[in-house]
């Protein structure tokens, strides 16, 4: 079975500092990593995302670190606020067969307190 | 442009009762997909869909009929609900322009079955 193991489940994080979360994939043929960001009541949607190719990915506050030898990916959220607090998804698929078919790891649900 | 539409928000079944979570999108994407969502297991592809006329299995798709006769359009069909299938249900969809798009999800309905 393919699985994308994440962890913490859970993280608390003080306003400013630095989260991160950590992910594992088992298929090496995977070859797109996105994190996904979901609100309480709402779907998950798009944060960054990074192929095997690259070893760091930027955007903004939000840093994807990739490493393919230990097939394992982590988000780093730098300078975290209280509007980050949500549940975070990391995911992998492969861009054969058709569509997107992610493979979704359990989620780390983030705390950033004041 | 109201993106992935679900419907209902909410809803509860009884045992062996039958329903269709409906899924509409209006971004002409060729790409749907049903994930259901439990607390601690993340997203579970239970069904998708390429275009009209054509879907295929997710990774749990015992319980569940789809069917997609337009493009807009990917309803979900329970037939005799069972409690295992209480979940978070959320329908995505994403562009054919090129591989790995992101997946764009709706609100998600909370199914309760007791």
């Amino acid at each position: 079975q393919q699985q994308v193991k994440q962890s913490p489940q859970s993280l608390i994080v003080q306003k400013g500092g630095i989260s991160i979360i950590n992910c594992a994939y088992e298929n090496t043929a995977f070859d797109y990593f996105p994190w996904y960001q979901q609100f309480p009541g709402k779907g998950p949607a798009l944060l960054i995302a990074i192929r095997p190719d690259v070893s760091e990915k930027k955007e903004g506050r939000f840093t994807i670190s990739f490493n393919k030898s230990a097939k394992q990916f982590s988000l780093h959220i730098m300078d975290s606020q209280p509007g980050d607090s949500a549940t975070y998804f990391c995911a992998a698929s492969l861009s054969t067969g058709g569509g997107n078919k992610l493979t979704f790891g359990t989620g780390t649900q983030l705390k950033v307190e004041l | 442009n109201a993106g992935v539409t679900q419907t209902p928000k909410f809803r509860i079944l009884k045992i062996g009762q039958s329903m269709t979570l409906q899924c509409t999108q209006d971004m002409n994407h060729n790409y749907m997909y049903w994930y259901r969502q439990d607390p601690g297991m993340g997203l579970k592809l239970i069904y998708y869909s390429v275009g009209a006329g054509i879907t295929d299995k997710g990774e749990v798709p015992n319980g569940y009929n789809v069917s997609r006769s337009t493009t807009e359009d990917f309803p979900l069909r329970l037939e005799l609900a069972a409690p295992s299938q209480t979940s978070v249900y959320f329908c995505a969809s994403s562009p054919r322009d090129r591989s790995n798009s992101p997946l764009h999800f709706g609100n998600g309905t909370r199914l309760t079955v007791t």
